[in-house]
C-alpha cells in the first residue's frame, strides 16, 4: 500500500543548527510534495512546494529537496530559532488525482 | 489580511446528536477541502469541492458524514448521529487550485 513516512520522534536540535526533516514516501510517483508548518491548536500552514522536476527549492531559511529515485524530500532550516519550534507536515499526491494526502508530521524543538 | 473561518471553534454533544460545522472560504479560492485530525491517524482528507462541486468524499463515512457547498462563501459538514469515534479536530482549508491549501483554524469536537 501506499505510505507517507515521517519520522515520529521529535528533533531536538541547539539554535543556530541546521535542522533537517525527512519525508519519504512507498510505492507512488508523486506530481509535486508540499511542506506545512502546524503549531498546537492551530491549523497548518502552507510553507513550500516542490514539484516532481525539481530537484531543490528555497525560500528565504527554508530549503527543501526532492528526490524521485529516492523518493525522499529533505526539509532544511538553516539558522534555526526557538520559533522554528512546531511540527512540520509533508504532503503530496499518492493516486494521481493531485489531491495531497498528508503524513504524520515531525514535532522540531529548538533550544535557545 | 483574507483568512479561512470556522464556526463553532470547540463543540461538546452527546452521543446521538447531530453536528453541523460551518467553513467560510477564503474569497476568490474554487477548492475546498475537509479533513479531520486525531493524534491516532493524523490529517485524514473527507471531503474535496472544487467550484462547489463535490469531487472526492471518499475518506468520509457515508452512512452518517455528510458535506456541502450551499454557495461559494460557505461549505459545511454534518455528522447524524454523532457517535465518540468522531471526536476529533476537524479543519476546512481552501485554496487557488491544489497547490497550496490555506487552512482555518478547526473545530474540536467532543462527542460524549
Amino acid at each position: 500500500s501506499q505510505k507517507i513516512e515521517q519520522n515520529s520522534e521529535a528533533l531536538n536540535i541547539q539554535e543556530g543548527k541546521t535542522a533537517t526533516l525527512t519525508c519519504n514516501y512507498t510505492n507512488y510517483s508523486p506530481a509535486y510534495l508540499q511542506w506545512y508548518r502546524q503549531d498546537p491548536g492551530r491549523g497548518p500552514v502552507f510553507l513550500l512546494l516542490i514539484r516532481e522536476n525539481e530537484k531543490e527549492k528555497r525560500k528565504e531559511r527554508l530549503k527543501v529537496t526532492f528526490d524521485t529515485t529516492l523518493k525522499q524530500s529533505l526539509f532544511h532550516i538553516t539558522a534555526s530559532q526557538p520559533a522554528d519550534s512546531a511540527t512540520y507536515l509533508c504532503a503530496l499526491d499518492m493516486g494521481g488525482s493531485y489531491i495531497p494526502t498528508f503524513g504524520r508530521g515531525t514535532s522540531l524543538i529548538v533550544h535557545p | 489580511d483574507a483568512r479561512v473561518t470556522q464556526t463553532p471553534r470547540d463543540k461538546v454533544t452527546e452521543m446521538g446528536q447531530e453536528v453541523t460545522m460551518r467553513c467560510q472560504p477564503i474569497l476568490g479560492h474554487n477548492t475546498v477541502f475537509w479533513y479531520r485530525q486525531t493524534m491516532m491517524q493524523g490529517l485524514e482528507l473527507l471531503a474535496y469541492f472544487r467550484n462547489r462541486a463535490p469531487l472526492d468524499d471518499s475518506g468520509m463515512p457515508k452512512d452518517r458524514f455528510s458535506a456541502e457547498m450551499p454557495d461559494a462563501t460557505l461549505a459545511t459538514l454534518k455528522i447524524q448521529p454523532s457517535e465518540p469515534r468522531d471526536s476529533a479536530v476537524y479543519f476546512c482549508a481552501s485554496g487557488p487550485g491544489l497547490d497550496e491549501q490555506f487552512f482555518g483554524p478547526g473545530t474540536r469536537l467532543t462527542v460524549l
